[in-house]
């Protein structure tokens, strides 16, 4: 199986901080790395798939780059919000695995 | 809109069973991959199932494989999970979630439910 690692697990940031969190697979992912938010008592909710491709209705300060084995997910404005858990996701293989998650803090 | 209802969680003792449903609305269910996604309490996401949008295309979590079946009706729009010999760690909230394409892979999940509860205790 794939492993996913995602760092840092968590981190504090203030309204309006840049973000960086970044993802990392054991083997390349031909570009099938998705993204996902979770805000609390929620859903996962899709932001990115397949590395850099925004999901329809997700506001443009959100953004994913990377290739073979090394992704990033950047909020380049952070937002009230985006106070959230954040999951990386290969959907490159089966089975399907997720990284273990990195929490945005409010600093 | 497009929508996806979990039920058939509860509480159930180690080793008993249980069947998970998941209604689907708003797209065309049989054009489209599905997954079981669960989430243990305080824990992250860990991917159960996928099934293609023919059942052709299956595959499980090895901490599942044997004891978790997972299946399609399309003509009625919905997804089960069918949950043999329950252990404490099976306790979690489970997600029905809908593929963004028709096979179980390359695709994100793009539609989640709100998940259903399960908990095993004695």
């Amino acid at each position: 199986d794939i492993q996913m690692t995602q760092s840092p697990s968590s981190l504090s940031a203030s309204v309006g901080d840049r973000v960086t969190i970044t993802c990392r697979a054991t083997q390349s992912l031909s570009g099938y790395l998705n993204w996902y938010q979770q805000n609390p008592g929620k859903a996962p909710k899709l932001l990115i798939y397949a590395a850099s491709s925004l999901q329809s209705g997700v506001p443009s300060r959100f953004s994913g780059s990377g290739s073979g084995t090394d992704f990033t997910l950047t909020i380049s404005s952070l937002q009230p919000e985006d106070f959230a858990t954040y999951y990386c996701q290969q959907s490159y293989s089966f089975p399907p695995t997720f990284g273990g998650g990195t929490k945005v803090e409010i600093k | 809109e497009v929508q996806l209802v979990e039920s058939g969680g509860g509480l159930v003792q180690p080793g008993r069973s249980l069947r998970l449903s998941c209604a689907a609305s708003g797209f065309t269910f049989d054009d489209y991959a599905m997954h079981w996604v669960r989430q243990a309490p305080g824990k992250g996401l860990e991917w159960v199932s996928g099934i293609s949008w023919n059942s052709g295309s299956i595959g499980y979590a090895d901490s599942v494989k044997g004891r978790f079946t997972i299946s399609r009706d399309n003509a009625r729009n919905s997804l089960y999970l069918q949950i043999n010999s329950l252990r404490v760690e099976d306790t979690a909230l489970y997600y029905c979630a809908k593929g963004a394409g028709e096979a179980p892979y390359y695709y994100g999940m793009d539609v989640w439910g709100q998940g259903t509860t399960v908990t095993v205790s004695s």
